[in-house]
C-alpha cells in the first residue's frame, strides 16, 4: 500500500504567477486535508474534503486559493496571483473516517513553495 | 479553538538514553484525541502515537510512550533508547471533529 503522494515536491515561482499542486491520498481513504506550514511553526489547517465534497475552509484560505477533489480521489490546490507570503510547505493528508477519534491522518511529503 | 503548547524549542539527547518532550493543551471539548508526529528534515509528517481522552491507560508504540495526565491537560512523549535516526522535529497535535491543531514543535538532536 503506497502512502500519500504529492507533486511537485518543490516549486519556485515569481510573484503574481499561478501555481497548482496535486495530492494523491491513500487509495481507500475518503477524507483528504490540506495544511500549510511556515518555517518554525506547526502545520495549520486549510481545508478538507469528504469524498468529492469540500466541507470546511479555514479563514487562512483567501479567495486566491482554490481546492478541488473532482472524483473523490486526487486533489489539487491552486494559488492564483502568488504573493511572497504564500511561501510555505503545503502538506496533504488523508484518513479513513470511521467516526472514532482514532481516525489517523497520514501525511504526504509536502510541496515546498518559494515565491520570489 | 484548541491551543497546543510545546515549551521546549530544542533538546539534545545522548544516543541510547531516553528523552521526554512536553506538550500541554487547552480544550473545552470532553472528547478529543491527542497525536504525536515526527518531521525529519525531508518534511514528511510521520504519525507516531495516539491517545484518546477517555483511554484509561497511557498509549505505547514500540520505543514511544505517551504520559497522559488528563487533569493537567498534559500529553508528554517519551522516546526510549534514542537512536541517531530520531533526530527530527516532533509535533504534538489534538484532533477535534475533523482537523488537527498542532503545537510549534520541539527539535530533537541525538548525539552519538
Amino acid at each position: 500500500d503506497t502512502g500519500v503522494s504529492q507533486d511537485p515536491r518543490h516549486k519556485i515561482t515569481k510573484r503574481g504567477q499561478n501555481v497548482t499542486f496535486r495530492c494523491d491520498p491513500i487509495s481507500e481513504h475518503n477524507r483528504l486535508y490540506w495544511y500549510r506550514q511556515t518555517l518554525g511553526q506547526g502545520p495549520e489547517f486549510l481545508t478538507y474534503f469528504q469524498n468529492e465534497a469540500q466541507l470546511e475552509k479555514s479563514r487562512l484560505l483567501s479567495d486566491r486559493f482554490s481546492a478541488e477533489r473532482p472524483k473523490g480521489s486526487f486533489s489539487t490546490l491552486e494559488i492564483q496571483r502568488t504573493e511572497q507570503g504564500d511561501s510555505a510547505m503545503y502538506l496533504c493528508a488523508s484518513s479513513h473516517v470511521t467516526g472514532a477519534l482514532t481516525d489517523t491522518q497520514y501525511f504526504g511529503p509536502g510541496t515546498r513553495l518559494t515565491v520570489l | 479553538a484548541q491551543k497546543i503548547t510545546q515549551t521546549q524549542p530544542g533538546m539534545f539527547v545522548q544516543e541510547k538514553e531516553a528523552v521526554t518532550l512536553d506538550c500541554t493543551y487547552d480544550t473545552s471539548d470532553p472528547s478529543y484525541g491527542l497525536f504525536w508526529y515526527k518531521q525529519p528534515s525531508s518534511g514528511e509528517m510521520i504519525f507516531l502515537i495516539y491517545q484518546g481522552s477517555y483511554d484509561q491507560q497511557n498509549a505505547t508504540e514500540g520505543r514511544y510512550s505517551l504520559n497522559f495526565q488528563k487533569a493537567r491537560k498534559s500529553a508528554n512523549l517519551v522516546i526510549s533508547a534514542s537512536q541517531l535516526g530520531d533526530s527530527a522535529m516532533y509535533f504534538c497535535a489534538t484532533r477535534e471533529d475533523y482537523k488537527l491543531s498542532f503545537g510549534a514543535g520541539t527539535t530533537v538532536t541525538v548525539r552519538a
